[in-house]
């Protein structure tokens, strides 16, 4: 059975401090991990999806990585504006497109 | 290009009833999935519909149903509704070949009394 496990489950930046956030996984057969946010009340909003160990991915002050057993998405210099929760999930060879989440990183960046 | 549109933004059913979400995909996307997101969780995946079909069910029981009309728009469908099925319930949406990702819609928040 896929497991995704994300950490920490809360993390509180001051503007411009950077840092970053930990998805370990373990599925059969990796068919893509996706990175996504969620703002309060409102529906993911999809940002990467990585295939392979060693794919970067890079949209503004957001970077993630991919490792075989985890990803990494770093934020460089937050805004205020990047709080929402970050969600990661796995799709494995032998499913038609189904998505298993964890429960997602809460990220507050204070001004 | 319209996004994934859902309806109705919230819901809200008493124990034992039925309630039927709706969804409409991104332009251009024929697949449908179904997933519930309880508070303070990742979405779960509820089932997968494409060519009219159900094509992959996630760990929900049989009063979890759903549809999937010609125009790809999808219909999910919940009996005999328990407290525990207070949830927001999300639409994505994609291709079946080609790119992997999902697109989600705002969802309906559906609360159970």
């Amino acid at each position: 059975e896929d497991q995704v496990t994300q950490s920490p489950e809360a993390l509180r930046l001051q503007e411009g401090e950077s840092s970053s956030l930990n998805c370990s996984y373990t599925v059969s057969g990796l068919r893509g991990l996706f990175w996504y946010r969620q703002d309060p009340g409102k529906g993911p909003e999809f940002l990467f999806t990585l295939y392979s160990a060693g794919e970067e991915k890079e949209k503004e002050r957001l970077k993630a990585t991919l490792t075989k057993k985890e990803s990494f998405l770093h934020i460089t210099a937050p805004k205020p504006e990047d709080s929402a929760t970050y969600l990661c999930a796995v799709r494995n060879a032998g499913s038609a497109r189904q998505l298993t989440f964890g429960s997602g990183t809460q990220l507050t960046v204070l001004p | 290009d319209a996004g994934v549109t859902q309806s109705p933004t919230h819901l809200i059913k008493t124990r034992g009833q039925q309630v039927t979400l709706r969804c409409s995909p991104k332009s251009g996307h024929d697949t449908v999935s179904w997933y519930q997101q309880a508070l303070g969780q990742g979405p779960q995946f509820i089932f997968q519909y494409y060519e009219e079909e159900e094509r992959q069910r996630g760990n929900f029981p049989d009063r979890f149903s759903g549809h999937q009309f010609p125009n790809y728009s999808s219909e999910l469908n919940v009996n005999a509704l328990l407290l525990g099925d207070s949830a927001l319930y999300l639409c994505a949406s994609s291709l079946r070949t080609g790119a992997a990702e999902q697109y989600f819609g705002p969802g309906t928040r559906l609360t159970v009394t």
